[in-house]
């Protein structure tokens, strides 16, 4: 199975902040790479799918980057309603896998 | 709008079985693969099954394989996880959610059930 390493872990900004969060996966995924966004007691809700494409209705202050093993989800000019646990996701092969989740928390 | 509701989720002995359900609306279901995703307390994501278009094509996740067992009713709108020899470690939210492939992801996800599995 491929596996998925998000860093950091949790992180804590401030709002108006940029955040980058990686991900690298243990073997090449091309750009088979997705980006959730889980706020406590909620279902995840997708932001970017194939390493760069904005899932519809999500702002342009997210973004994603990267291809083959390393990846990232950047973050401008942080909104209060963007602290929230992020998780990416590799679709290259079955079974799919998630990181483990970077917490996104107000400094 | 599309629209995910799961049901099925309750206290359940070691040993036991359960089967949770999905009902779709919103969109034409038997037009899309579905997934089912879980989450365990305070831990990450991990896909535990997808179902194809047709319900002729299945998907398990090793820790799953040969006890969980997912289905579809495409006229009734309604995707399946049929959960057997339920362990401690199968406790958590399960999700079901569209699986939109090539290229791959989860669009659509329902607000999740609760599996707990103990004595």
């Amino acid at each position: 199975d491929i596996q998925m390493t998000q860093s950091p872990s949790s992180l804590s900004a401030s709002v108006g902040d940029r955040v980058m969060i990686t991900c690298r996966a243990s073997q090449s995924i091309s750009n088979y790479l997705n980006w959730y966004q889980q706020k406590p007691g909620k279902a995840p809700d997708l932001l970017i799918y194939v390493a760069s494409t904005l899932q519809s209705g999500v702002p342009s202050r997210f973004s994603g980057s990267g291809s083959g093993t390393d990846f990232t989800l950047t973050i401008t000019n942080l909104q209060p309603e963007d602290f929230a646990t992020y998780s990416c996701q590799q679709s290259y092969s079955l079974p799919y896998t998630f990181g483990q989740g970077t917490k996104l928390e107000i400094k | 709008e599309v629209h995910l509701l799961e049901s099925g989720g309750t206290l359940v002995q070691p040993g036991g079985s359960l089967r949770l359900s999905c009902v779709a609306s919103g969109f034409t279901f038997s037009s899309y693969a579905m997934s089912w995703v879980r989450q365990a307390p305070g831990k990450g994501l991990e896909w535990v099954s997808g179902v194809y278009d047709d319900g002729g094509s299945t998907y398990y996740a090793d820790s799953v394989k040969g006890r969980l067992t997912i289905s579809r009713d495409n006229p009734r709108n309604t995707l399946y996880l049929q959960m057997n020899s339920l362990r401690a470690e199968d406790t958590a939210v399960y999700y079901c959610a569209r699986w939109v492939g090539l290229p791959s992801y989860f669009d659509s996800w329902g607000q999740g059930t609760l599996v707990t599995v103990s004595s």
